[in-house]
């Protein structure tokens, strides 16, 4: 398994900010990735973070909304850009820590309110 | 397109009694199915995978799959207050990523 840390865990911002998400892994992952979960709903994918490349984008989401970055085999950000009241959510990172089956780990969120 | 569907619940069953989640996949070529519980203001954490037809038991959890039905199932026996949670239901659709059910809410009345 994996132990996977975020900062920070909650935060309250202005609309039209922007906010960069932190997600560290205690080992090397193959992959990370990056969630969001809104108020009672489950989890929507919202990229793949590719180590020293372009992350991959599920349909809905883009680059200029959420741009992520993955520097090494441990550590990603994620930021939410522009921000509006709609950006309210949990947003989560996960790894992979084993190529061979595709169990994912969770980090505990970062709660985000926009105000 | 790839779906996984769950009943939402809520779920309440008594304690000691056994729990039954139940999860349909739409991609019959699914391989790897998992669940994760959710405890409210918390992250999913895995508590099962499984790969293959059949069932696989762990502590009081019990995986089962079925994959010319498209169902698999938690099974939860003896159970607790601190069970009560949602739980997620997650498959691999063949492309490293997992797709999530709307997960079901489970409250174990004591």
């Amino acid at each position: 398994s994996a132990v996977i840390s975020q900062k920070p865990s909650r935060d309250i911002c202005q609309r039209g900010t922007s906010l960069t998400i932190q997600c560290q892994v205690d080992s090397q992952v193959t992959m990370m990735f990056w969630y969001r979960q809104q108020p009672g709903q489950s989890l929507t994918l919202i990229a793949t973070a590719n180590q020293g490349s372009e992350a991959t984008y599920e349909s809905g989401f883009v680059i200029d909304k959420f741009p992520i970055s993955r520097p090494n085999l441990t550590f990603s950000t994620l930021t939410v850009s522009n921000m509006s009241p709609e950006d309210s959510s949990i947003y989560l990172c996960s790894g992979k820590t084993d190529s061979s089956t595709d169990t994912q780990y969770f980090g505990p969120g970062t709660r985000l309110t926009v105000l | 397109q790839k779906e996984v569907e769950q009943n939402s619940g809520p779920l309440s069953v008594p304690e000691g009694a056994i729990a039954s989640l139940n999860c349909t996949y739409s991609d019959r070529g699914s391989q790897s199915f998992f669940w994760y519980r959710q405890y409210s203001g918390k992250s999913p954490e895995l508590i099962m995978s499984i790969y293959s037809n059949g069932d696989k038991e762990d502590g009081r959890f019990t995986a089962q799959l079925n994959k010319a039905s498209q169902y698999v199932s938690l099974l939860i026996r003896d159970s607790q207050p601190s069970d009560s949670a949602t739980y997620l239901c997650a498959a691999n659709f063949g492309n490293e990523k997992l797709t999530f059910g709307t997960g079901t809410r489970l409250t174990i009345i004591p």
